[in-house]
């Protein structure tokens, strides 16, 4: 089965560009979330989608912003791109269970990441 | 609010010798956590979840509610182990995951 799928690996924007990355979630997992690792640290949470809908968000500027697909697919959108933007951005995909949230007891699978490159 | 502390960024050890990675944990309610590992050129995996109680790769990790410590230990560190190692931690009915800075372990041969 392949796994959590992002696109591009690796790019480079110039400030005040914007940034669209992809991900493409375990078939079967109906939930996607995106994180920042910014070097050396851990990742933090952006946003989380199920089923279309935004169920979460971490603490980002409007720039940032999301959507889901009927597919589940997903894309993260950064606007007036940053330097401080640079890091590395993953994809995480959970299997839902029956029922609404919580997701709690279903495991976060992620993707490899996009490593986004502000200059 | 919460908060995830992993005092250590490097650690070192000698193969085979006993290894702990500790993992400090600041939440007002009854958090789920999780000790999460990512080798060279891998991508981030789950290493072994609180609830789950059971030993992965021969790690193992007790939530200590009173200590709100999540350390994950090892009796005999390998080789293979040497990775970055992140604790993470989830709300109560939450849908997302709140991750310390990350411990870079490396195993002497």
């Amino acid at each position: 089965d392949a796994g959590v799928t992002q696109s591009p690996t690796h790019l480079i924007k110039t400030r005040g560009q914007q940034v669209t990355l992809r991900c493409s979630p375990i078939s079967g997992h109906k939930s996607v979330s995106w994180y920042q690792q910014v070097l050396g640290q851990g990742p933090q949470f952006i946003f989380q989608y199920y089923e279309k809908e935004e169920r979460g968000r971490g603490n980002f500027p409007d720039r940032f912003s999301a959507r889901q697909f009927p597919n589940y697919s997903s894309e993260l959108n950064v606007n007036a791109l940053l330097l401080g933007d640079s890091a590395l951005y993953l994809c995480a995909s959970t299997k839902t269970g029956t029922g609404a949230v919580p997701f709690s007891g279903n495991t976060i699978y992620f993707g490899e990441g996009s490593w986004l490159t502000v200059v | 609010a919460q908060r995830v502390t992993q005092p250590e960024k490097l650690l070192s050890v000698f193969k085979g010798a006993p290894v702990e990675l500790k993992c400090n944990y600041s939440y007002s309610g009854s958090p789920e956590l999780f000790w999460y590992v990512q080798y060279s050129r891998q991508r981030l995996q789950l290493l072994l979840r609180h609830i789950s109680r059971e030993s992965i790769k021969g790690f193992t990790a007790d939530l200590n509610k009173g200590e709100t410590s999540f350390h994950l230990k090892k009796p005999f560190a390998q080789e293979e182990d040497s990775a970055m190692y992140y604790c993470a931690l989830m709300r109560a009915g939450a849908n997302n995951l709140f991750f310390g800075t990350g411990t870079r372990l490396t195993v002497i041969p």
